[in-house]
């Protein structure tokens, strides 16, 4: 079974320094990774996913984060926190397809970022 | 982009009635939608994976017979929460995944309220 760790519930950065949202997952295989963020009462937008490749990856509003095979990481980063950047921010995996069930996603619990002013 | 039209985004029903929640792809087809649930200030719950002219996958614990799913065209899945109680409220999201982008889209989330 795959699964995702956040293990903050909440994140708190001032307004122009760098923030770091920590994942960590656990699958048999080789993982696809995705961060997604949440507004309140809104749906989920996508921030980045990792495939393949390099383990660095740029998505949505200057964010980027980077694949750790040997820690089973894929923490989210950005170098300049903006207030706007307060969300709920969610880690989640899958497995390449390979029979019945594989296209699920797991989400982790989800983090709570505060960017304060 | 691919883009997840979701409808109704607030609905709120009186106990025992049945809600039906829209979930639409509105530039690419989709075989497979996945509905969520998700609770105050926790995770998304996969309820269960809609399959276009073929029945739902329910993931356990979850009453295929309280939430039905039906997914009778390639760009549209439908939730209906029948009979609703007051423990039935919640946040209602659907997913799909665009072809050839290993990836996934969400709607908008449905905010149920029971009275």
């Amino acid at each position: 079974a795959q699964s995702v760790a956040q293990p903050e519930d909440q994140v708190n950065v001032a307004e122009g320094n760098p923030l770091t949202v920590k994942c960590t997952y656990s699958v048999s295989g080789n993982p696809y990774l995705f961060w997604y963020v949440q507004y309140p009462n809104r749906g989920l937008q996508f921030l980045l996913k990792y495939i393949t490749g390099d383990n660095l990856v740029k998505g949505s509003y200057g964010f980027e984060a980077e694949f750790n095979k040997s820690q089973t990481s894929f923490h989210l980063k950005k170098p300049s926190a903006l207030v706007s950047d307060s969300a709920l921010y969610f880690c989640a995996v899958r497995v390449p397809y390979s029979g019945a069930g594989s296209y699920q996603l797991t989400f982790g619990k989800g983090t709570k970022l505060s960017v304060i002013p | 982009g691919a883009v997840v039209s979701q409808h109704p985004s607030r609905v709120i029903c009186k106990s025992g009635t049945s809600v039906k929640i829209e979930c639409r792809s509105l530039d690419f087809q989709a075989t497979t939608m996945f509905w969520y649930r998700q609770f105050p200030k926790q995770s998304l719950m996969l309820m269960a994976t809609s399959n276009e002219g073929s029945k739902a996958t329910y993931e356990q614990g979850v009453e295929k017979d309280k939430f039905l799913i039906n997914h009778a065209s390639l760009t549209l899945s439908t939730l209906t929460v029948t009979s609703a109680h007051p423990e039935d409220s919640s946040f209602y999201i659907c997913s799909a995944s665009p072809a050839g982008t290993r990836g996934y889209t969400f709607g908008s989330g449905t905010r149920l309220t029971v009275v």
